[in-house]
């Protein structure tokens, strides 16, 4: 099986700017979480959906959005870019077991 | 207080040294996971814990629920098991919250 694919995997961006990542899950699993990297804030959840359904949000400003498609791919959107958005964005899926499998990430850096 | 702790932050280790990497929290979970990232970025979920203890090749990862403590065990260190470890839990709430992670670097 394919693993988790994340595209682009570098972004370079203004502030003030709008950025959208994606993020395609192991073929079957439904559950697709997003995560923000920064050396200051270490790993910090972002979201989790679930067939469609956002059915968790960590605590982030309402800039950060996702979405997921039927097809389980999932995207997430930053408007507004600020400085301290540069991070390691990092997707990942699971199935039932809850086992998360992670991508490569997406490393975003906002100039 | 961070609600997940490790230690230590950073450690070095001569190949073949037996290595301990420990993970304490203070939220009721349901599961713990110990990850490993290396440089470039990439994770590897390495165990999903939620009693007792898990072994996988030279890997050993145990949890105290009672204690709230889960330990990380490296038996035969090599080289290429430098990475950071993250130790992560999930509470009750379903959200992932994760530790700041210990750096291994493991010598020849």
């Amino acid at each position: 099986k394919a693993g988790v694919t994340q595209t682009p995997r570098y972004l370079i961006k203004t502030r003030g700017q709008q950025v959208t990542l994606s993020c395609s899950p192991i073929s079957g699993h439904r559950s697709v979480s997003w995560y923000q990297q920064t050396p200051g804030q270490g790993l910090q959840f972002l979201f989790e959906y679930f067939s469609e359904t956002q059915r968790n949000k960590g605590n982030f400003p309402g800039r950060f959005s996702g979405r997921q498609f039927s097809n389980s791919r999932s995207e997430m959107n930053v408007s507004t870019l600020e400085l301290g958005d540069s991070a390691l964005y990092l997707c990942a899926s699971s199935a039932s077991t809850e086992t998360q499998y992670f991508g490569p990430g997406t490393r975003l850096l906002v100039l | 207080k961070n609600e997940v702790e490790q230690s230590p932050q950073n450690l070095t280790a001569q190949e073949g040294e037996f290595i301990t990497i420990n993970c304490s929290y203070s939220v009721g979970i349901s599961a713990l996971h110990w990850l490993q990232q290396h440089p470039g970025g990439g994770i590897v979920s390495l165990f999903m814990l939620s009693s007792g203890k898990k072994k996988h090749g030279r890997l050993i990862a145990t949890i105290n629920i009672q204690e709230k403590h889960s330990s990380l065990h490296i038996t035969a260190s090599h080289p290429r098991d430098s990475a950071v470890y993250i130790c992560a839990v999930r509470p009750n709430t379903d959200k992932l919250i994760f530790g700041t992670g210990t750096r291994l670097q493991v010598f020849p």
